[in-house]
């Protein structure tokens, strides 16, 4: 079954500071993975989308990387703000699908003064 | 910059009332998508829809669910019958082709439909 795991479920971090958040995906075959940020109550927002040709991508503080082989993402929040609290969902999409995206259920960050 | 509109942003409704949820992609979008995500959970696909016509559902899309484009620039979808597990926030999203699979899916705020 296609699945998209996150890790860790929440996490608190000091303002200025740095985080790692971690996906695992069992989509299969692999088209793309994405990284969205959703506020609460909001929809969520295109942070990153790579292919499994790219192994890097960056959106100003934000910085995915995606192994293919081992099916792994992370995203690297750097020197956190106040407005990064959010969910951060890792979404994976398969090559046989136009936008069946299958999401993770998210991360959810705070990041406190 | 453009933008995914979504009406209304709150409807409360009987069990066993219709409901109509409507939207308004990016105008040069060809590609809509109602997702939904329950509170507490993953954002889940319904449907995808182009030229006219569904061109993926998931099994949450049964035929309690339909999907239309009625004029040039809405999108809906209707529930037919409401069930107490149809509480969620629905989301409509767009994209433009021109990026083939990797285009970004642009998503609405929402709609919170509450079933009494």
């Amino acid at each position: 079954k296609n699945q998209v795991e996150q890790s860790p479920q929440s996490l608190i971090i000091l303002e200025g500071k740095n985080c790692t958040l971690q996906c695992n995906y069992t989509v299969s075959p692999f088209s793309n993975l994405r990284w969205y940020k959703q506020d609460t109550g909001r929809g969520p927002v295109s942070l990153t989308i790579m292919t499994f040709s790219e192994n890097t991508k960056s959106n100003g503080r934000y910085t995915a990387t995606l192994d293919a082989d081992t099916k792994q993402s992370s995203l690297h929040i750097t020197a956190s703000q106040l407005s990064d609290s959010a969910s951060y969902i890792c979404v994976v999409s398969a090559t046989d699908s136009w936008g069946k995206l299958q999401f993770g259920a998210g991360t959810q960050v705070v990041v406190t003064p | 910059e453009p933008e995914v509109t979504q009406t209304p942003s709150h409807q409360v409704t009987q069990m066993g009332q219709e409901v109509i949820l409507r939207c308004v992609p990016i105008s040069n979008h060809l590609y809509f998508y109602w997702y939904r995500q329950i509170l507490g959970q993953k954002v889940e696909f319904l449907v995808s829809f182009y030229n006219n016509e569904i061109s993926e559902k998931s099994e949450i899309f049964d035929d309690q669910f339909s999907v239309e484009r009625p004029d040039g620039s809405n999108f809906t979808l209707k529930i037919r019958s409401t069930k107490l597990e149809d509480s969620a926030m629905y989301f409509c999203a767009s994209r433009d082709m021109g990026q083939g699979r990797t285009g970004e899916l642009f998503f609405g705020e929402g709609s919170r439909l509450t079933v009494l």
